[in-house]
């Protein structure tokens, strides 16, 4: 049974500062892995993927992977109230030719002013 | 525009009753796939489709039926053997090149009366 984890939260940070958003997994054979934004009643919508082990950069947003320790996180600096939202980590092994990507529980990120 | 199109927004049905959730996309992609969530939860894949005419059961397709019969169109039945069927339903596709990214639909809020 392949397992994504996620702290439900919710996360409370003060505008401006770095909300750190964390993801563990349980498929050591994955190999795609992706942050989705979800507003409320709304849809999810992509923010990040990334591939290789590291830290991957796009605006506000860093992902970091570490492939040895299983984890995947998400770095949001300069928070803003318009981030506040839930944060689905999304983990896919695409070893078998498909794409069935494994979703976390998602982490409520409140900004506060 | 490009996109994925759900129909309707909101659904409300009657004990025993099936109903059919409309998806439509104009990407080309090549996979589709239909999600339930439930509130404060991650996504759980019902079916999905990688090409015409062929689709898969996911983690919960118990009282859920799909077609796939264009390119273009993955409606999904729901049918008086879910026994709780009130939830968001996503839709989704993804191409079968580039990035693994799936693109999400706006949803459809089923509610059993």
């Amino acid at each position: 049974q392949k397992e994504v984890e996620q702290n439900s939260g919710p996360l409370s940070v003060p505008e401006g500062a770095i909300a750190s958003l964390n993801c563990t997994y349980s498929d050591r054979g994955s190999q795609s892995f992706f942050w989705y934004r979800q507003y409320s009643g709304k849809s999810p919508e992509l923010i990040m993927f990334i591939y290789s082990n590291g830290d991957k950069e796009d605006g506000r947003f860093t992902a970091q992977l570490n492939k040895a320790s299983q984890y995947v996180s998400l770095l949001i600096r300069d928070s803003q109230p318009s981030d506040s939202a839930t944060y689905l980590c999304a983990v896919n092994n695409s070893s078998g030719g498909s794409y069935i990507p494994t979703f976390g529980r998602g982490t409520s990120l409140i900004v506060h002013p | 525009d490009g996109g994925i199109t759900q129909s309707p927004k909101y659904l409300f049905r009657k004990e025993g009753q099936n109903v059919t959730l409309s998806c439509e996309q104009n990407l080309n992609h090549d996979a589709m796939y239909w999600y339930r969530q439930d509130p404060g939860q991650g996504l759980r894949l019902i079916y999905y489709s990688q090409i015409v005419n062929d689709f898969q059961k996911g983690d919960i397709a118990e009282g859920y039926s799909v077609s796939r019969e264009k390119k273009e169109s993955f409606p999904l039945t729901v049918t008086s053997a879910q026994k709780n069927p009130t939830a968001f339903y996503l839709c989704a596709s993804k191409d079968r090149g580039g990035t693994d990214t799936q693109y999400f639909g706006p949803g459809t809020r089923l509610t059993v009366l």
